[in-house]
């Protein structure tokens, strides 16, 4: 079994849709739960870091960890052409902090 | 601020020759990574550097990958002799050094092997 799950999509919605993406983990370890946004040639860029169960906001996004059933979310409202990106999970506190454990990535496209 | 250097962005060898790529960190982060992606992949960790001393290199090919961080700043990944599963994007991240302090990611070396 994989330490994590990420539906690879490829997901396609219109302008101004609210987007889901989720991933499931195995290790009981992770202690801190990531968003990355990476555009094709580019490197993934931090959108959303937490540590603790519940909901984070921030603008249009907001990340979802429920710990007990070990699942992450990342939702985006009002879903813009600028959001298309790959969208991976990470998680980190597993064997090392410091040592980050990604998804495959879910494809993104909002079409105008 | 610049952000991480990597370079070449671009590599195309044939199997069983050299290539080397470089990365230069934000200035002041003490902490350097190597990852690795596949095509369709999250990025996996290859080494992690804290200074010039290699803190985490599990996830290394030793018998024909290297790394250096001569001087605790720029680092150097090198792979001797590439074969074609080697084709992939090879990324370089930094960070300032405390355990949950923040990766950035430079732009990658995609390397082709024919």
């Amino acid at each position: 079994q994989k330490e994590v799950e990420q539906d690879p999509g490829p997901l396609s919605v219109p302008e101004g849709a609210i987007v889901s993406l989720n991933c499931t983990y195995s290790n009981s370890a992770f202690q801190y739960f990531m968003w990355y946004r990476q555009y094709s040639r580019k490197g993934p860029e931090l959108l959303m870091y937490t540590y603790s169960s519940g909901n984070k906001e921030d603008g249009r996004f907001t990340a979802q960890v429920d710990k007990s059933s070990k699942y992450i979310s990342l939702f985006i409202r009002d879903s813009q052409p600028s959001d298309s990106a790959t969208y991976l999970c990470a998680f980190d506190g597993g064997t090392s902090y410091g040592k980050l454990t990604f998804g495959q990535g879910t494809i993104l496209t909002v079409h105008p | 601020e610049a952000g991480v250097v990597q370079s070449p962005r671009y590599k195309i060898i044939e199997k069983k020759q050299p290539v080397a790529f470089w990365c230069n960190p934000i200035s002041g982060h003490n902490t350097l990574y190597w990852y690795l992606q596949n095509l369709g992949q999250g990025p996996e960790l290859l080494i992690r550097y804290e200074n010039e001393e290699a803190v985490d290199d599990s996830q290394l090919p030793k018998d024909r990958f290297s790394a250096e961080r001569l001087k605790g700043v720029d680092s150097t990944l090198k792979i001797q002799p590439a074969e074609l599963g080697d084709s992939a994007v090879y990324l370089c991240a930094s960070s300032l050094g405390r355990a949950t302090d923040t990766q950035y990611f430079g732009p990658g070396t995609r390397l082709t092997v024919l």
